[in-house]
């Protein structure tokens, strides 16, 4: 079935430090791919989603490339603030039609000042 | 504000007790869908509904009804509370349609705890 796997937490990095969060996926079908944070106390916000092969979603600093070859949707910050301590998911829609999102088990990151 | 509007915020249960989580929106959605979030394991679909009278089951939907009478409610029932069921629980609603596709808007969250 379809899965997504996160690199384990927690991450604890100092403030303007470089971000990457790996995130893998198998899907059947042609996935959209998405990140989300959720930040202490709070529901899920969406972060940024990518629908096809090569694109890139980009939202307050982080990146991620959706890469077909690698099946992989790794998210990116060149300069990390504290305000960005969260848990970050990496979640993917399967296919045409599909509603249901399929989650990984998030990474609890920290930005020490 | 617009958004999904989940009561309790917390919740304590004894076992064996019953109880409904409240959801609703005021978006206009046609799917919600109820998560539950445990340590390790991310999120994971108990049941999720397409419109009003269709609801659906989802990975994990044992000890848990639903039902959906209206687009903006979406009720969650646990009618025998399991030590188990202690977790965070979120419903989450969407437009249906691929393209363009719109996100997941999540509530706040019902934390439950059975002892």
């Amino acid at each position: 079935g379809d899965s997504v796997t996160q690199m384990e937490g927690p991450v604890t990095l100092s403030e303007e430090a470089f971000l990457t969060i790996n995130c893998t996926y198998t899907a059947t079908g042609y996935p959209s791919l998405f990140w989300y944070v959720q930040y202490p106390g709070e529901g899920l916000q969406l972060l940024l989603k990518a629908t096809k092969a090569d694109d890139k979603g980009s939202n307050k600093g982080f990146e991620a490339t959706y890469r077909k070859e690698t099946t992989s949707f790794h998210l990116e910050k060149g300069s990390v603030q504290v305000s960005d301590s969260a848990v970050y998911f990496c979640a993917l829609r399967a296919g045409q039609g599909a509603q249901k999102l399929v989650f990984g088990q998030g990474t609890r990151l920290t930005i020490n000042p | 504000n617009a958004g999904v509007t989940q009561t309790p915020k917390f919740q304590v249960l004894k076992t064996g007790q019953s109880m409904t989580l409240q959801c609703a929106q005021d978006m206009n959605h046609e799917y919600m869908s109820w998560y539950r979030q445990d340590p390790g394991m991310g999120l994971r679909l108990i049941h999720y509904s397409v419109g009003a009278g269709i609801t659906d089951q989802g990975e994990v939907p044992n000890g848990y009804n639903v039902s959906r009478s209206t687009t903006e409610d979406f009720p969650l029932r646990l009618l025998s509370a399991a030590p188990s069921q202690t977790s965070v629980y979120f419903c989450a609603s969407s437009y249906l349609g691929v393209s363009p596709y719109y996100g997941y808007t999540f509530g706040s969250g019902t934390r439950l705890t059975v002892v």
